[in-house]
């Protein structure tokens, strides 16, 4: 068990709608990135927060949204929701803000779109 | 820009005999670089990292890599294999010089298939 948690853990929802991911890092651990991990995009890297605003961007797509809480916590939302956005979506969390400190994965939320 | 390539989408191997994963990597600079495991239904886990220093660097699990900037690979070995490691493996590596998207580069993932 890595200390991160991540809700919900499967999401099955309609094309056009929007959902909510949650995640909260590790005790003690400032910062937050996100991913998706899809079959034909491999991991990719979306963003990141530290200590509650937006440290690094990826290829995080102009729909989808986040943002990091006083209390450390991430969600990030997503819109306007396409069949392509079906994934598997991962939380990190690290102590600090370099990307060289070891990054503890969460388990991730399954994406569906119908 | 960086990028990283892990060539084979899989490999096979025998309990007991050695494994390696292979990772090659484009950097305009000097590389950081990682591994990480993603067991069945899991996140990922931290394996080792090269930063600086010595070439050989030895991780969890009984895991080394070992670090060749003349060929720029970062290949993942370990001396005898165990069902266990039965996995998906990711290469990852960030460019020294990236001060602005400061973010890890992950490969596509290599599937370890170890047979008992």
């Amino acid at each position: 068990d890595s200390g991160v948690t991540q809700t919900p853990k499967h999401l099955i929802t309609a094309t056009g709608q929007r959902v909510t991911l949650r995640c909260s890092p590790r005790s003690g651990d400032l910062s937050v990135y996100w991913y998706q991990q899809s079959l034909d995009q491999g991991l990719q890297f979306l963003i990141q927060y530290y200590n509650g605003e937006e440290r690094a961007k990826g290829n995080i797509l102009e729909r989808f949204s986040a943002q990091q809480f006083p209390d450390l916590h991430s969600e990030l939302n997503l819109s306007s929701l396409e069949l392509g956005d079906s994934a598997l979506y991962f939380c990190a969390s690290s102590v600090t803000a370099g990307s060289l400190n070891e990054q503890f994965f969460g388990p991730g939320t399954r994406l569906t779109v119908l | 820009a960086q990028s990283v390539a892990q060539p084979e989408d899989q490999v096979n191997v025998a309990e007991g005999n050695p494994l390696t994963v292979k990772c090659t990597y484009s950097v305009s600079g000097n590389p950081y670089l990682f591994w990480y495991v993603q067991y069945p239904n899991r996140g990922l886990q931290f394996l080792l990292k090269y930063i600086t220093g010595d070439n050989l660097v030895k991780g969890s699990y009984g895991f080394e890599a070992e670090f060749n900037k003349s060929q720029t690979s970062f290949h993942l070995k370990k001396p005898s294999a165990l069902v266990s490691d039965s996995a998906l493996y990711f290469c990852a590596v960030r460019d020294i010089r990236d001060t602005g998207r400061r973010a890890l580069t992950f490969g596509s993932g290599t599937r370890l298939q170890v047979q008992p």
